[in-house]
């Protein structure tokens, strides 16, 4: 079956431009996380959903930040008056909450780059 | 807060040899360890996921161990490979349901040289 997908692979804005980021997870993972990776940084973590409960949006790092995930499925993450400090690499995962289960499966990664 | 430690930062063996990745983590209070490789430019690939109750999990030539009390992992790779040449991830996931938030470690970056 198909893995996690994230578009655009690729993203140049100018400072101060809104972006969104998209990811689509395995279906019938119900859960979808979002992490930044900087250069030479590890991995940040930004927003955790999983199923119908009220997202973890502890690791946004301002409130320029939003992600949203529709039906269950889909996932946009907005990043609004972009700054430099933003460029990075986006991933998106997902997988099926459970002690043995639990395992992430990681899109490709959208590279964000801020001008 | 969760935190998340990995030695060595980087490390390059000839080819044949065998190697452990350290990690140690400050909560012990953890539902499950996963091990992930990641390969320039790419996305992560999860090799291993060892539950709280679990001592270790293996797959062909790799062994993760868990010492949940001392907060430890380490990731055994045997015979090493050119290929295995990638950044080795280490992530916690704290609490004790899969609501807990996932920490990673800052990685080892493996060089296996032919």
């Amino acid at each position: 079956g198909a893995g996690v997908s994230q578009s655009p692979s690729n993203k140049v804005t100018e400072k101060g431009k809104d972006v969104e980021l998209r990811c689509d997870p395995i279906s019938g993972h119900t859960a979808l996380y979002w992490y930044r990776q900087s250069l030479g940084q590890g991995l940040e973590f930004l927003i955790y959903f999983q199923g119908n409960s009220a997202p973890d949006k502890s690791g946004l790092p301002s409130d320029r930040f939003s992600a949203e995930r529709t039906g269950g499925s889909v996932s946009t993450l907005t990043i609004q008056r972009t700054q430099q400090e933003d460029s990075a690499v986006y991933l998106c995962a997902s997988s099926i909450p459970g002690p043995s289960t639990d395992t992430q499966y990681f899109g490709p990664g959208t590279r964000l780059t801020v001008l | 807060k969760q935190e998340v430690t990995q030695i060595p930062a980087a490390l390059s063996v000839p080819e044949g040899e065998n190697l452990v990745l350290n990690c140690s983590f400050t909560d012990s209070a953890i539902y499950n360890l996963q091990w992930f490789r990641q390969d320039p430019g790419k996305g992560l690939t999860s090799l291993l996921l060892i539950q709280s109750s679990q001592r270790e999990q293996t797959s062909g030539r790799l062994n993760a161990s868990l010492d949940k009390s001392s907060g430890r992992s380490t990731l055994y790779i045997a015979a090493s490979q050119p290929g295995d040449s990638a950044t080795y991830l280490c992530a916690v996931r704290t609490g004790g349901t899969s609501y807990g938030k996932l920490t990673f470690g800052q990685g080892t970056i493996l060089t296996v040289h032919p």
